[in-house]
């Protein structure tokens, strides 16, 4: 069936730094890709999506790029503010609901 | 748009009493709504879908007879939480499908402890 691998955390950055977070999935089919995002004692926000190989996704600086080569989807971000701190998900749909993977929390220290 | 709403946002609750959990889709509408649980720094349990009009569908493992879906409505959904009890303390998200998208959005969230 369909999963979805991400890299585990937590991870903590001092403002500025760069961000990735690897993701990989296995799915049939040709699955849209998603990225979540969580902050403390929320529901989840869209972040970004990318539904066909070699779209890009982005939004907010966060950008993300689908690999069909490679069956990954990274989340990526040039320079993270403390305001990024929140949990990470990524997520692939084909023909069933979302499939999450475990998230990763992020933080990001001033 | 595509905005997502949870009532209540937390409710805390006798053990035996049920508990009723609404999510509304505000400025779309909704064929499908679904139901995940999430335990502290964990992932999202898918428990049910929810189609407008008929029967929820439950994942494995989720008991249909202790969380009661109903969704009358191309914008509501409910979840009842019959005869709660501690264990079932959690924190309960829903999601709508945005009907002809891909993309799901969800709620904020309801936070339920049951003492």
């Amino acid at each position: 069936g369909n999963s979805v691998t991400q890299m585990e955390g937590p991870v903590t950055l001092s403002e500025e730094a760069f961000l990735t977070i690897n993701c990989t999935y296995t799915a049939t089919g040709y699955p849209s890709l998603f990225w979540y995002v969580q902050y403390p004692g929320e529901g989840l926000q869209l972040l970004l999506k990318a539904t066909k190989a070699d779209d890009k996704g982005s939004n907010k600086g966060f950008e993300a790029t689908y690999r069909k080569e490679t069956t990954s989807f990274h989340l990526e971000k040039g320079s993270v503010q403390v305001s990024d701190s929140a949990v990470y998900f990524c997520a692939l749909r084909g023909n069933t609901p979302l499939v999450f993977g475990k998230g990763t929390r992020l933080s990001v220290i001033a | 748009g595509a905005v997502v709403s949870q009532h209540p946002s937390w409710v805390i609750c006798k053990s035996g009493t049920s508990v009723k959990i609404e999510c509304r889709s505000l400025d779309f509408q909704a064929t499908t709504m679904f139901w995940y649980r999430q335990f502290p720094k964990q992932s999202l349990m898918l428990m049910a879908t929810s189609n407008e009009g008929s029967k929820a569908t439950y994942e494995q493992g989720v008991e249909k007879d202790k969380f009661l879906i109903n969704h009358a409505s191309l914008t509501l959904s409910t979840l009842t939480v019959t005869s709660a009890h501690p264990e079932d303390s959690s924190f309960y998200i829903c999601s709508a499908d945005h009907t002809g998208t891909d993309t799901q959005y969800f709620g904020p969230g309801t936070r339920l402890t049951v003492l």
